[in-house]
């Protein structure tokens, strides 16, 4: 079983709509979760964090944790064609002290 | 802003060559990490250090090495460059939030 789950998609959204995107983790002892955008042929660049259970909201991001279904998800509301890139999921183990990254989610916005 | 700069953009080495990969970042961070990140296969970290002259092997580190001299400065060495290791090479260093920066890449091919 991956210690970080994501659809690999393509997710495909409509210019304007909301994007979803979600991950699941195995490791009960993950204490900090992390999303990042990366462009084809870029580095990783991170976007957003969430420590505690609820919503975090930056902009037209928002990131979701539910630690007791050990889930998480991010929402990009209205979506842009410039956002369309893939989506790495990552949580951080206190045991091993490394960032786990899930495959990452392609996200395409149609204009 | 943090910065984590790589030395090249872009290289093309030749089978047996010894290959040196420089990393170097400007916030203080204690812990750098290198990953290689192939299609399909997601981010693979190769080698991770928690401090000055210290590394931990990651989960793929065979036919690399790192060197760790100075607090900003993190090198990987591919000690006789292979074909397989045609990839690209990320650098990431990361504050004591758990918060992880990457450097811009270096695209490797070993030809």
């Amino acid at each position: 079983q991956k210690e970080v789950e994501q659809n690999s998609g393509p997710l495909s959204v409509p210019e304007g709509a909301i994007a979803s995107l979600n991950c699941t983790y195995s490791d009960r002892g993950s204490q900090s979760f992390f999303w990042y955008r990366q462009y084809s042929g870029k580095s990783p660049e991170l976007i957003m964090f969430i420590y505690s259970n609820g919503d975090k909201e930056d902009g037209r991001f928002t990131a979701q944790l539910n630690k007791a279904s050990q889930y998480v998800s991010l929402l990009i509301r209205d979506s842009q064609p410039s956002d369309s890139a893939t989506y790495l999921c990552a949580s951080y183990s206190g045991n091993t002290g490394k960032l786990i990254f899930g495959q990452g989610t392609t996200l395409q916005v149609k204009p | 802003d943090v910065k984590v700069t790589q030395s090249s953009r872009y290289l093309v080495k030749r089978t047996g060559e010894k290959v040196f990969l420089e990393c170097v970042q400007d916030m203080d961070h204690e812990n750098m990490f290198w990953y290689r990140q192939d299609p399909g296969l997601g981010l693979r970290l190769i080698y991770f250090s928690y401090d000055v002259k210290m590394k931990e092997k990651g989960d793929i580190p065979e036919g690399y090495s790192v060197s760790r001299e100075k607090k900003e400065r993190f090198s990987l060495i591919l000690e006789s460059a292979s074909t397989n290791q045609t990839s690209m090479y990320l650098c990431a260093s990361r504050d004591t939030s758990h918060e992880q920066y990457f450097g811009p890449g270096t695209r490797l091919t070993v030809t």
